[in-house]
């Protein structure tokens, strides 16, 4: 079975200072990991993917997250935090063995402020 | 590129009645997998079609169907609507038989609000 744990419901940062959002997940597999971003009353937009390939994986906007297999993570970090960066987001799972189902964390709500 | 469309938007269903969701995948994509998006919830996998068979399901009862078209839309039918089905229902399609990727793109989703 996989899944994902999101260890903060809620983050708080100045602009301008750095993101760290916080993934650890659990596969029976090789896993693929997932970073979405869910703006308000918006669609999911995916940032990164983690597929087997380099543990450091850059994304859309600034953001990155490295894989870390000895410590199942797969934390999201950000070097300097803009206003819209303000979202949900969401850390993904998805196993080889699985034929493609997603499993999603319950989601870190980031909040820039000025 | 016309990207993952979803309609309705938003829809207002009575307990017991029928709804159909309906789905349009990204050009080129041949898979479509559904998800439940609970108000404060990640979003739950529902189940997943492929050359028009269901090919994986999540933990939800059988009052939610679905069917995929030759040309590879899809609906969501969910029957015997309960208030707990209130929720935003989204639709993600993917490309099938490439080696490992299993990006989904997601469409904007559809409100479901139960009365």
């Amino acid at each position: 079975a996989q899944s994902v744990t999101q260890l903060d419901s809620h983050v708080s940062v100045s602009e301008g200072t750095p993101v760290l959002l916080r993934c650890n997940y659990s596969s029976s597999y090789s896993p693929s990991l997932f970073w979405y971003v869910q703006h308000p009353n918006k669609g999911l937009q995916l940032l990164l993917k983690y597929t087997s390939a380099a543990t450091l994986v850059k994304g859309i906007n600034g953001f990155e997250a490295e894989f870390k297999k000895s410590e199942t993570s797969f934390h999201l970090t950000k070097p300097s935090a803009h206003m819209s960066d303000a979202a949900e987001y969401f850390c993904v799972v998805s196993d080889q063995g699985t034929a493609s189902k997603l499993t999603f964390g319950t989601g870190t709500r980031l909040q820039v402020t000025l | 590129d016309a990207g993952v469309t979803q309609s309705p938007t938003h829809l207002i269903k009575t307990r017991g009645q029928q709804v159909t969701l309906r789905c349009s995948p990204k050009s080129g994509h041949d898979t479509v997998s559904w998800y439940q998006q609970a108000l404060g919830q990640g979003p739950q996998f529902i189940f997943q079609y492929y050359e028009e068979e269901e090919r994986q399901r999540g933990n939800f009862p059988d009052r939610f169907s679905g069917h995929q078209f030759p040309n590879y839309s899809s609906e969501l039918n969910v029957n015997a609507l309960l208030l707990g089905d209130s929720a935003l229902y989204l639709c993600a399609s993917s490309q099938a038989g490439t080696l490992v990727t299993y990006e989904q793109y997601f469409g904007p989703g559809t409100r479901l609000t139960v009365t």
